[in-house]
């Protein structure tokens, strides 16, 4: 069954330094998402891509998030200077559309990123 | 603000009881209300609704959806041990063609022996 991956699935940083973190979605899958999960906290969205742009983003991800799809399979979400709080679980989802079908978003393992 | 908020934060039973989880909602261009089961890291998808009235089944899984109240159950019957986890409610809410997840804080479901 196909599933979305991502990498690493444990980066360690220190603060101030920039991460990249990988995902490859579901290979027909149109629309990709990031999630963050604080430790013991909810799952927040933080950014929807559609057709190579940013279709919606959350007011956590300011201008030192970015994200890219460099290439016809993956799908980066990049911290220009990571802080402390940046420390949480991200996951990747996608679907195969968006809008009024195809709702269920699949998710990736996740990433955990921890700053130190 | 959206909101998604759910009931109990936690729950422990012993196996073979019936539990039912709650969660309300209060989101703009609602699209649908879905569950999820978190065990160790990636939400699993359980069910998805969109009408209300319609009960899903899956198994020892059903949910159901009231659009008009705001609110949906999760009922899982005859819990076993593996079914342990914290389970997620997320409504969609479509902007602009791209839907996001608006998650609840979970209920953690503890199922003893």
């Amino acid at each position: 069954e196909p599933e979305v991956t991502q990498t690493p699935s444990h980066q360690v940083t220190q603060m101030g330094q920039e991460v990249i973190l990988r995902c490859v979605p579901i290979s027909n899958h149109l629309y990709f998402y990031w999630y963050r999960q604080i430790l013991g906290q909810k799952v927040e969205f933080l950014v929807s891509f559609y057709n190579n742009e940013i279709s919606e983003k959350s007011e956590i991800f300011d201008d030192q998030f970015s994200v890219e799809r460099p290439d016809g399979s993956n799908f980066t979400l990049k911290i220009r200077s990571t802080k402390l709080e940046d420390s949480a679980m991200y996951f990747c989802a996608s679907t195969p559309g968006g809008g009024a079908h195809y709702n269920e978003q699949f998710f990736g393992p996740g990433t955990r990123l921890t700053v130190l | 603000e959206d909101k998604v908020v759910q009931s109990p934060l936690s729950l422990v039973v012993h196996e073979g009881d019936t539990v039912t989880l709650n969660c309300s909602y209060e989101v703009t261009n609602f699209r649908s209300l879905l569950w999820y089961k978190q065990e160790k890291k990636a939400p699993t998808f359980l069910f998805m609704l969109t009408s209300s009235g319609i009960e899903k089944k899956s198994g020892r899984l059903s949910s159901i959806l009231d659009k008009k109240e705001l609110f949906s159950i999760l009922n899982i019957t005859a819990t076993q041990t593996g079914d342990s986890a914290v389970y997620l409610c997320a409504v969609g809410a479509t902007i602009q063609g791209a839907q996001k997840l608006v998650f609840g804080q979970g209920t953690r479901l503890t199922i003893n022996p």
